[in-house]
């Protein structure tokens, strides 16, 4: 496909049980970014790769959050042991480089943890 | 979390009237971009600004770069009821991971 694609859609679990979500991000972009939304709220910048650099993961609330960006394509966002607070819309953009370009976004995971 | 602060946080208009939101920030930025998002999917790119005192425009909708690098606006004049959805700006930072952080948002409703 043409733009970014995030699995699943929506996913509830269990509080304490672990998800992974996933994002396809478009082909050829070297920048992959995860934000959280939460309800009525604005974007949260969670975690952020660059190509082969270092990723900047200054934003994300806690260690039970981790990511991956494998092969510098597809990433996955894993969150361990959930808690209801981590309930939200988890968003993946990317774009074709770090500087001056815009970022393109998926449709997000809605998570829901009862 | 790290977020902008953004003005209004809501407003009800009626279709016809022009809106105007804003965002500032502490920081000096290299870029600003302003988003639309409608419920159940993800944020659409509506402009996008490199260049501090820019001003650019995108049919009824026209964003500006503020001249200190800390803000950014945008217009929509004649507003019509698809106007209505959350806006977002997001600024990329000068040096380091170059991350964009976004706004707090403006929910908008458009009376008929």
């Amino acid at each position: 496909g043409a733009g970014v694609s995030q699995s699943p859609s929506n996913k509830v679990t269990e509080k304490g049980k672990d998800v992974e979500l996933r994002c396809d991000p478009i082909s050829g972009h070297t920048a992959l970014y995860w934000y959280r939304q939460s309800l009525g709220q604005g974007l949260e910048f969670l975690i952020y790769f660059q190509g082969n650099s270092a990723p900047d993961k200054s934003g994300l609330p806690s260690d039970r959050f981790s990511a991956e960006r494998t092969g510098g394509s597809v990433s996955t966002l894993t969150i361990q042991r959930t808690q209801q607070e981590d309930s939200a819309v988890y968003l993946c953009a990317s774009s074709p480089d770090s500087r001056y370009s815009p970022l393109h976004f998926g449709n997000g995971t809605r998570l829901t943890v009862t | 979390g790290q977020q902008l602060n953004q003005s209004p946080q809501s407003m009800f208009i009626q279709e016809g009237e022009d809106v105007s939101m804003n965002c500032t920030s502490s920081s000096i930025f290299n870029t600003w971009l302003w988003y639309k998002q409608d419920p159940g999917e993800g944020p659409v790119l509506l402009i996008a600004l490199y260049k501090a005192g820019e001003l650019t425009s995108n049919g009824r909708l026209t964003a500006q770069f503020g001249i200190t690098r800390k803000d950014s606006f945008l217009n929509i004049s004649a507003s019509i009821p698809s106007d209505v959805g959350i806006y977002f700006c997001a600024g990329q930072g000068t040096s380091g991971t170059y991350k964009y952080i976004f706004g707090t948002g403006t929910r908008l409703k458009v009376l008929a």
